[in-house]
């Protein structure tokens, strides 16, 4: 069975810090691994996802994330935080290789201060 | 091109009713998938729909049913409402759904409080 892990509830960091969040996956067979955003009162919105091929992923808004087998992981990062980065992010994989069924981790609420 | 869009988004029932839920799908995309997401369980899959027929089926009770029309709207129905059916269901919809890799594009969900 598939799952996800991902540490830290809530993460915490300063204006222009690095950002990590960190996601752990346990998975039988080669995984699909997804990084959503979710904003208050709002749906989810990928920021990247990995298939295959190269494990460095970019996505959007300055995200991106590695895929390191060995280490069953799936960490996003960010160089430089935001205030517009503050929100709850999902990490998540998918169940079915024929369908489109995600498995999410519990989230990481994002703050970012001044 | 618009978006996934739900309907209602907000909905207020009492226990034992039922309630109906409603998805427009992404012009084009052929797959649906319903999400409940609770603070205590987190986002929880509850089932796909692909050209109308159910293809993944989450670990809900038999009370949470859907179904996807030939436009491939789709509807979730929960019966018996239960104090704890009170979520945010998330509608998501993927182009080809053919296989694991696809995107899922999120509505913006209902807002199911049962009293």
């Amino acid at each position: 069975a598939q799952s996800v892990t991902q540490l830290g509830s809530h993460v915490s960091v300063s204006e222009g810090a690095l950002v990590l969040l960190r996601c752990n996956y346990s998975s039988s067979v080669p995984p699909y691994l997804f990084w959503y955003v979710q904003y208050p009162n709002q749906g989810l919105q990928l920021l990247l996802k990995y298939t295959t091929g190269a494990t460095l992923v970019k996505g959007i808004n300055g995200f991106e994330a590695e895929f390191k087998k060995s280490e069953t992981s799936f960490h996003l990062t960010k160089p430089s935080a935001h205030m517009s980065d503050a929100a709850e992010y999902f990490c998540a994989v998918n169940r079915n290789q024929a369908g489109t069924a995600l498995i999410f981790g519990k989230g990481t609420t994002l703050s970012v201060s001044s | 091109k618009a978006g996934v869009t739900q309907t209602p988004r907000y909905l207020i029932k009492t226990r034992g009713q039922q309630v109906t839920l409603s998805c427009s799908p992404i012009s084009g995309h052929r797959s649906v998938s319903w999400y409940q997401q609770t603070p205590g369980q987190g986002l929880q899959f509850l089932f796909e729909y692909f050209s109308e027929t159910q293809r993944n089926k989450g670990n809900f009770p038999g009370r949470f049913s859907g179904r996807q029309f030939s436009n491939s709207r789709s509807e979730m129905n929960v019966s018996t409402l239960e104090l704890g059916d009170s979520a945010l269901y998330l509608c998501a919809s993927s182009a080809q759904g053919t296989g694991g890799a696809d995107t899922q594009y999120f509505g913006p969900g209902t807002r199911l409080t049962v009293l």
